[in-house]
């Protein structure tokens, strides 16, 4: 199986500007987690999604961002405007229903907003 | 409210000697706990969990230790390798929900 797949590997953008990060789960997987890691705040937990349908977007920061996942096989998280405190690697993970608890993490997408 | 915590950023250790990371939580829901391992410029890998009903786990020269008393688990690496050094995170979650909370991880690094 190839992972999870995360595009791009790394975005540079200006201040204002949308920026649109995506990722395809492990085929057959139920859950998929957006999280966000920066310095401060460790690795912190966005939103997930089970069968396609968002269930917690509790960690989700302000409206700005939103998450979407149109298929069992893709998910994008967007950021309109991005500000420079958006600044961090954001990964998306996937997990199976009878798996138990472990999530397979993407390599993660390298933000930097100026 | 951080309600994992991991109090070390980092620890060396030689090569062969054993590690020992730390984790405290707070939230006494929380019913099962899990073991990261990150390399730079990836993701973090799945290394080693624990229900709640058990208090300890062993997967090879890993072993995670749970204390619900102190509300504390550990990681043992035995025999550590230069291999082994990486961030490590622990994370947990409470009954009926999939989201895991990640303590801010602790840097080890193993010297050969």
């Amino acid at each position: 199986d190839a992972g999870v797949i995360q595009s791009p590997r790394h975005e540079v953008t200006e201040m204002g500007q949308e920026v649109t990060l995506r990722c395809k789960p492990i085929s057959g997987h139920d859950y998929l987690f957006w999280y966000r890691q920066t310095m401060m705040r460790g690795l912190e937990l966005l939103i997930y999604f089970n069968n396609n349908v968002p269930i917690d977007d509790s960690g989700m920061p302000e409206d700005r961002f939103s998450a979407k996942m149109p298929n069992a096989s893709f998910s994008t998280l967007k950021i309109q405007p991005s500000e420079p405190r958006d600044s961090a690697v954001y990964f998306c993970a996937s997990s199976l229903e009878q798996g138990g608890d472990t999530q397979y993490f993407g390599p993660g997408t390298r933000l930097t907003v100026l | 409210d951080q309600q994992v915590k991991q109090n070390s950023p980092s620890l060396s250790v030689q090569e062969g000697r054993i590690s020992i990371l730390n984790c405290d939580y707070t939230n006494s829901m929380f019913d099962y706990f899990l073991w990261y391992k990150k390399y730079p410029a990836e993701g973090p890998t799945f290394l080693i969990s624990i229900s709640s009903i058990k208090d300890k786990n062993e997967d090879g020269r890993f072993t995670v230790f749970l204390n619900k008393s102190a509300k504390h688990l550990s990681l043992h690496i035995v025999p550590s390798q230069p291999g082994d050094s990486a961030v490590y995170f622990c994370a947990a979650r409470t009954a009926g929900r999939r989201a895991l909370t990640f303590g801010s991880g602790t840097r080890l690094q193993v010297q050969p």
